[in-house]
């Protein structure tokens, strides 16, 4: 069966610090990956997706980008942080033939 | 412009009754897919329930069941037999295309013992 992961769950970071968060998802092969990011009391807005390995289509203009290096990873990356970049991150995937996505854990992201 | 509407921000039901979530949604293509999706304390979100827009067929899974009217471009979601552990966040999405999921803003439902 197809899990998916996010590390890490909570993250506090000082403003202008640099920023990685993983996702991994295991029991399936070429998924297309997604970031979401959804502010408190919110829907979800899409961020970021990936059809393939090194191939990253942006939704949102912002200070934050992704990276696919492997076909099962995803990762969300910011250089400087705002203190707008706090809120709940999502990954999530959704399998080849297929259009339900599922979610990860979520990290929450709180940026001081 | 906002794509997913979801007009009840709160709800509440009793234990054991039914209950039923409104959601709209703006499109001009034909072929598409609906969800709900659940958002417990925990925030991991779960698929509630799918619906293509080629089925006339309105989706039920166990407890939960849709009212898809696609001229009206609604999608309510029922939940009959309504149990402590549906008590939650949540949300109608709409697929554009293969990858932009598009969600509404929440309903976040109480049940009471």
């Amino acid at each position: 069966s197809q899990t998916i992961h996010q590390w890490p769950a909570t993250l506090v970071q000082p403003v202008g610090s640099p920023l990685s968060l993983e996702c991994t998802v295991e029991g399936t092969s070429n998924p297309n990956l997604y970031w979401y990011r959804q502010a408190a009391g919110r829907g979800l807005q899409l961020l970021f997706y990936s059809v393939g390995i090194g191939q990253i289509s942006s939704e949102v203009p912002q200070n934050l980008s992704a990276s696919r290096p492997q076909d099962r990873q995803f990762i969300l990356s910011s250089k400087k942080l705002l203190l707008s970049d706090s809120g709940f991150y999502l990954c999530a995937y959704r399998d080849r033939g297929f259009y339900e996505q599922y979610f990860g854990p979520g990290t929450r992201l709180t940026v001081t | 412009a906002q794509t997913v509407t979801q007009s009840q921000p709160e709800m509440s039901v009793q234990e054991a009754e039914t209950v039923t979530l409104s959601c709209t949604y703006d499109t001009s293509e034909n072929n598409y897919y609906l969800f709900w999706y659940k958002q417990p304390p925990s925030r991991q979100m779960i698929l509630v329930i799918r619906q293509e827009a080629y089925k006339q067929q309105n989706a039920t899974e166990n407890r939960f069941s849709v009212n898809f009217q696609k001229a009206a471009k609604s999608f309510s979601l029922k939940i009959s037999d309504s149990q402590l552990g549906d008590t939650a966040m949540y949300f109608c999405a709409f697929l554009r295309g293969n990858n932009d999921m598009r969600f509404g803003a929440g309903t976040r439902l109480t049940v009471k013992p």
